[in-house]
């Protein structure tokens, strides 16, 4: 069965540091990969989606996330975070029967001045 | 475009009663799915509705059911309300890949 792992219950940044969010899945076939950004008592946000080709896709926000079929990884990676980044972010991966995504526990991601 | 919108934002029911949470789609999204969020288990997939044909569903109680309409609008309902209902329930609907998810509805059950 499908299923994603977020080491990461929690990370700490400064201000204008970079980040590393890490992710790791197990799927049979290449997956269709994304990462969800969710703000305190809101709905989730899809930053970006990997699909196939590049292995390296760009999102909203600033953010990228490397697809490494090797390591079974997906990391999200901010190369300056603003204090506005603070919030809950989501790793997922759709299910092979279709019709259903499986998230991660998250990684909620605190900004410090 | 607008959003994903949910009705109603905040809802307290006490145990026993049953609800039902609103969700209207992105226009020309016909697929609609619902998650149940709660601290402890994380995101649970409830159902996913596609032109009015439920086509999967999650490892929840019968007392979870929804629908879709033929305007993609989709509905779920909770029956006999349990304290562990509480949670915010969320739906997000789809075109191809990738959600748009709702600001949710935050059930309180007493």
């Amino acid at each position: 069965a499908q299923s994603v792992t977020q080491p990461d219950i929690h990370i700490t940044v400064s201000e204008g540091a970079s980040l590393e969010l890490r992710c790791n899945y197990s799927y049979g076939a290449t997956p269709y990969l994304f990462w969800y950004v969710q703000s305190p008592g809101q709905g989730l946000q899809l930053l970006l989606k990997y699909f196939s080709g590049d292995t390296l896709v760009q999102g909203i926000k600033g953010f990228e996330a490397e697809f490494k079929r090797s390591q079974s990884s997906f990391n999200l990676r901010k190369p300056s975070v603003h204090w506005s980044d603070a919030a809950e972010y989501f790793c997922a991966v759709d299910h092979t029967g279709g019709f259903k995504t499986i998230f991660g526990a998250g990684t909620r991601l605190f900004v410090k001045a | 475009k607008a959003g994903v919108t949910q009705t109603p934002r905040y809802l307290i029911k006490t145990r026993g009663q049953q609800v039902t949470l609103s969700c209207s789609p992105i226009s020309g999204h016909r697929s609609v799915s619902w998650y149940q969020q709660t601290p402890g288990q994380g995101l649970q997939f409830l159902f996913e509705y596609f032109s009015e044909t439920q086509r999967n569903k999650g490892n929840f109680p019968g007392r979870f059911s929804g629908r879709q309409f033929s305007n993609s609008r989709s509905e779920m309902n909770v029956s006999t309300l349990e304290l562990g209902d509480s949670a915010l329930y969320l739906c997000a609907s789809s075109y191809d890949r990738g959600y748009t998810f709702g600001s949710g509805t935050r059930l309180t059950v007493v």
